[in-house]
């Protein structure tokens, strides 16, 4: 069965450094996603990608995050300068394409910010 | 604001129960519903997808959607210590791919 992955599973880094996490989405799908998950708390919408372009963001995915999809399989997202707020699970998901498809979530990159 | 409620727990059922998820939201143009499950330190995992008022069953899994309530449910039947997990809602309005998220319920299937 088709599933999305994510690469690394654990990120650690240091306050102010760069970090890319990042995703191969379920191949046939149009809509890709990230989310994020502070330890405890619910999952929050980050930012959703389309057609190589960003459909909607929330107000959290300021001016230090970005996304990319470098290729025609991968789909990357960048935190500029981390934060030690930044320290949380992301998630990438996937869905096929029409408003009412399902969301199908990778396993997570555990983000630690020293 | 668009918010789902849920009930943050912990629900324990006894092994071989019936156990009732409940949740609530505040966007009556909220036209998709969706239960995930997610264990400890794991990502969610779609359990099911309903759109239209009434029940929907799949295998021990039953989502109910009342659209004139706001309210949204899953029953799982003759439960499993393995279904012992956090049970997320997430509800989706009718123009956007984005769905909003509960809190989630954490539920505890004791033997």
């Amino acid at each position: 069965e088709p599933e999305v992955t994510q690469t690394p599973s654990h990120q650690v880094t240091q306050m102010g450094q760069e970090v890319i996490l990042r995703c191969v989405p379920i191949s046939n799908h149009l809509y890709f996603y990230w989310y994020r998950q502070i330890l405890g708390q619910k999952v929050e919408f980050l930012v959703s990608f389309y057609n190589n372009e960003i459909s909607e963001k929330s107000e959290i995915f300021d001016d230090q995050f970005s996304v990319e999809r470098p290729d025609g399989s991968n789909f990357t997202l960048k935190i500029r300068s981390t934060k030690l707020e930044d320290s949380a699970m992301y998630f990438c998901a996937s869905s096929a394409g029409s408003l009412i498809d399902e969301q199908f979530f990778g396993p997570g990159t555990r983000l630690t910010v020293l | 604001q668009k918010e789902v409620e849920q009930n943050s727990g912990p629900l324990s059922v006894p092994e071989g129960a019936i156990a009732s998820l409940n949740c609530t939201y505040s966007d009556r143009g909220s036209q998709s519903f969706f239960w995930y499950r997610q264990y400890s330190g794991k990502s969610p995992e779609l359990i099911m997808s309903i759109y239209s008022n009434g029940d929907k069953e799949d295998g021990r899994f039953t989502a109910q959607l009342n659209k004139a309530s706001q309210y949204v449910s899953l029953l799982i039947r003759d439960s499993q210590p393995s279904d012992s997990a956090t049970y997320l809602c997430a509800g989706k309005s009718g123009g956007s791919y984005i769905p909003t998220f509960g809190r989630g319920t954490s539920l505890i299937v004791h033997p």
